[in-house]
């Protein structure tokens, strides 16, 4: 079964510094895709990156970059030169491209930017 | 606005009334996804649709809760003799086809909260 963890509830970081939101998951599949939203306070869900199971290049776009490590199972977020309208929760996201197209969400992290 | 409708945004019912909520995805998108997320939870999948098709009811309760996405108008989530549990935002996400690999695209969620 498919399965994502995030294991830190909140983080912290200070505004302009870079700062990483973990996230692993377990499937059994070779095909899948990992994905990353935003819910910032007013609730709406926000694609930020994918990347898909056979990728060999991290993702990117812009500030937002996925540090993929197959082996390991992870896809952690790393938001560069963080701003204080990055403060939200974020939620890591994994679809079985085998098992259709729903998508399975972890548990999310709320980050707080500090001026 | 293209992009994915949900109505009602609030909506505030007794224990024991019915709740409807509806989803008209996004234009050229046939593919629907009902999430509940929970205070301070992640987003639970619920049910899969296409049109006239339920594809995957894997998270959808056993009883009280039915979904249809009919040929013409938009999905909707039915919620009967509704209680306290039962208040959560209802995400709908929408895709446009089979075998569609990349992100869902949410809606801004439905609120509900019984009374």
């Amino acid at each position: 079964a498919q399965k994502i963890t995030q294991t830190q509830p909140g983080m912290f970081v200070q505004e302009k510094e870079a700062v990483t939101l973990d996230c692993t998951y377990d499937t059994s599949d070779q095909s899948y895709g990992l994905f990353w939203y935003k819910q910032p306070s007013s609730g709406e869900m926000i694609f930020l990156i994918y990347q898909g199971s056979y990728d060999e290049q991290n993702a990117t776009e812009g500030r937002y970059s996925l540090n993929f490590q197959k082996a390991r199972k992870s896809a952690n977020l790393v938001i560069s030169a963080s701003q204080l309208g990055d403060s939200a929760m974020y939620f890591c996201a994994m679809r079985d491209n085998n098992q259709g197209g729903k998508l399975i969400f972890g548990q999310g992290t709320e980050l707080s930017v500090k001026p | 606005n293209a992009g994915v409708m949900q109505n009602p945004r609030h909506l505030v019912r007794r224990r024991g009334q019915e709740a409807r909520l509806r989803c008209s995805p996004m234009k050229g998108h046939s593919h629907v996804y009902w999430y509940r997320q929970l205070p301070e939870e992640g987003l639970k999948f619920m049910v899969y649709l296409q049109k006239e098709n339920i594809i995957d009811e894997s998270g959808m309760p056993k009883e009280r809760f039915s979904a249809e996405f009919p040929k013409e108008g938009p999905s909707i989530l039915r919620i009967q003799q509704v209680v306290r549990g039962d208040s959560a935002a209802y995400f709908c996400a929408s895709s446009p086809e089979t075998g569609y690999t990349g992100e869902l695209f949410f809606g801004e969620g439905s609120r509900l909260t019984v009374l």
